[in-house]
C-alpha cells in the first residue's frame, strides 16, 4: 500500500524550460513533505521542504507546491539544467515521528 | 565533504555468508535509519534507531539486524545471505533536536548475493 506516489517514472525536459515533478500521498497524517535528488550510485541529497501549514516554499530555482485538499505537491525547477538530470523522491512524515515515508522516485532528464 | 559513511560501496558474496555493512557519522545526530531500494522503487525503512541501545523495526521485514552500542556507529548485519537480500542499502542520519527533519544519506552499499 504505497502512500507516497510518483506515477511519472521519468520526465524529458529541454535546457532553460521548466520542469514539474509531481507527488502524490494518501495519508492524511502526513504534515511535511520533502524533495530529494540522487544521483546514481550516491545516496539521495535533501533539496527543499515543505509544512503543511504553507502552500508553496522557494529556494533559488527550486519551488515546492503544495494542495493540501488534493494531498499532492509538486516540485517546480527553472530554468532547469542538464546538471539536474538524476531521480527524483518525494518523501513525507507525520508530525512527533522522525521516519520518512519515500515515493517511488521520477527520472528527470535535462537535454542541452 | 561526506558525514556520514558507508563501507563497503560494492560487495558481491556467495549464498550463506554473514556479512556486516558498516555505517558511521561525525555529525553527533541522534536518529539513524537503514532503506532497502530496488531500482525503480521506493526507498523502503528496515531499521532506526532513537539513540544509543535504541532499535526498531521498519516498515520492510528484512532478516537482518542492527546493533546502535555508540551514537556514530549503525552497522547492519546479514547472518545468512542470499540472493534476494541483493539490493542498495542506504544509512542516513538525522538531528530532531535542531528541529530539522531532512537526513543525510550515505552513498549506499550495492550488495549481491551470488
Amino acid at each position: 500500500d504505497q502512500q507516497v506516489k510518483q506515477n511519472s517514472p521519468s520526465l524529458s525536459v529541454q535546457e532553460g524550460r521548466i520542469s514539474i515533478l509531481n507527488c502524490d500521498y494518501t495519508n492524511s497524517m502526513f504534515d511535511y513533505f520533502l524533495w530529494y535528488k540522487k544521483y546514481p550510485a550516491e545516496g539521495p541529497t535533501f533539496l527543499i521542504s515543505i509544512s503543511s501549514i504553507k502552500d508553496k516554499n522557494e529556494d533559488g530555482r527550486f519551488t515546492v507546491f503544495l494542495n493540501k485538499s488534493a494531498k499532492h505537491l509538486s516540485l517546480h525547477i527553472v530554468p532547469s539544467q542538464p546538471g539536474d538530470s538524476a531521480v527524483y523522491f518525494c518523501a513525507a512524515k507525520v508530525s512527533g515521528y522522525s521516519t520518512l515515508t519515500f515515493g517511488k522516485g521520477t527520472m528527470l532528464l535535462v537535454s542541452p | 565533504e561526506a558525514d556520514i559513511y558507508q563501507t563497503p560501496r560494492y560487495l558481491v558474496i556467495g549464498t550463506g555468508k554473514k556479512i556486516t555493512l558498516e555505517c558511521s557519522q561525525t555529525m553527533g545526530h541522534d536518529k539513524m535509519y537503514w532503506y532497502q531500494q530496488d531500482p525503480g522503487m521506493e526507498l523502503h525503512l528496515i531499521h532506526y534507531s532513537y539513540g544509543v541501545n535504541s532499535t526498531e523495526k521498519g516498515d520492510l521485514s528484512s532478516e537482518s539486524t542492527v546493533s546502535r552500542i555508540r551514537t556514530e556507529h549503525f552497522p547492519l548485519t546479514l547472518e545468512s545471505a542470499r540472493p534476494s537480500h541483493t539490493s542498495q542499502y542506504l544509512c542516513a542520519s538525522s538531528n530532531t533536536a535542531t528541529g530539522a527533519y531532512g537526513y543525510t544519506f550515505g552513498s549506499g552499499t550495492r550488495l549481491t548475493v551470488v
